[in-house]
């Protein structure tokens, strides 16, 4: 099992690029989700996806989109990258049938010039 | 909406030395969780904590969870080096459609342990 798995750990992008960071996870969870980290916020919800072809919004929503089209995938996009969004983002999933505990993915580093 | 305050950010101790952090909510909550982040690393769950006045314990680590549902502690028993990191409780957050897979993260108290 190799968990949730996300690519690239690592990216710079210049102001006005896109690009999307991927994430995978094997465990068949309904739920899956991108937390980004920025020092001394903690963790902040981006989106999230209860299942196969449904996103939602979280609390930082703007500037990112999603989609599910299987239960094992769930890209983040970023449309025109902004220095705002430098920051470390997480994938995590959980199945929503036990104690909704999330399994993180390693991290993906991101840097907007 | 729901927050979850954590106290405090940082804390620097001597091996050997306790160490305690505090998450406080205004609101009642469900459960609460904890995760621990190694330094470059990523979150990892520790333990849940669902009932009133429920205490929970791993080893040297010591987990409660207040008798209102609004607090909760992790006390960690004369640190060792191999509790450096960031400690986040978190707990199901009722501002994004219910969905219990939400979590509301506290800011977190980063630990360093002096040898």
């Amino acid at each position: 099992n190799a968990g949730v798995t996300q690519t690239p750990k690592f990216q710079v992008l210049k102001t006005g690029q896109s690009m999307t960071l991927q994430c995978a996870q094997d465990m068949n969870h309904e739920y899956m989700s991108w937390y980004r980290q920025d020092p001394g916020m903690g963790l902040r919800l981006i989106h999230y996806s209860v299942g196969a072809g449904i996103t939602d919004q979280g609390e930082v929503p703007n500037g990112y989109n999603v989609s599910r089209s299987t239960t094992e995938d769930f890209p983040l996009r970023l449309l025109s990258a902004a220095p705002s969004q430098t920051s470390v983002y997480f994938c995590a999933s959980t199945s929503l049938a036990g104690a909704n505990v999330l399994t993180f993915g390693a991290g993906s580093r991101l840097t907007v010039l | 909406g729901q927050q979850v305050m954590q106290i405090p950010q940082y804390q620097h101790v001597q091996e050997g030395e306790d160490f305690t952090t505090y998450c406080n909510s205004s609101t009642t909550l469900s459960n609460i969780q904890w995760y621990k982040q190694r330094p470059g690393g990523h979150p990892v769950f520790l333990i849940q904590l669902v009932k009133s006045g429920e205490v929970k314990k791993q080893k040297r680590l010591t987990f409660q969870f207040g008798e209102a549902k609004k607090n909760s502690s992790l006390h960690i028993t004369a640190t060792q080096t191999t509790d450096v990191g960031t400690y986040f409780c978190a707990s199901a957050g009722l501002n994004y459609g219910g969905s219990q897979g939400n979590l509301i993260f506290g800011k977190g108290t980063k630990l360093s342990v002096k040898p």
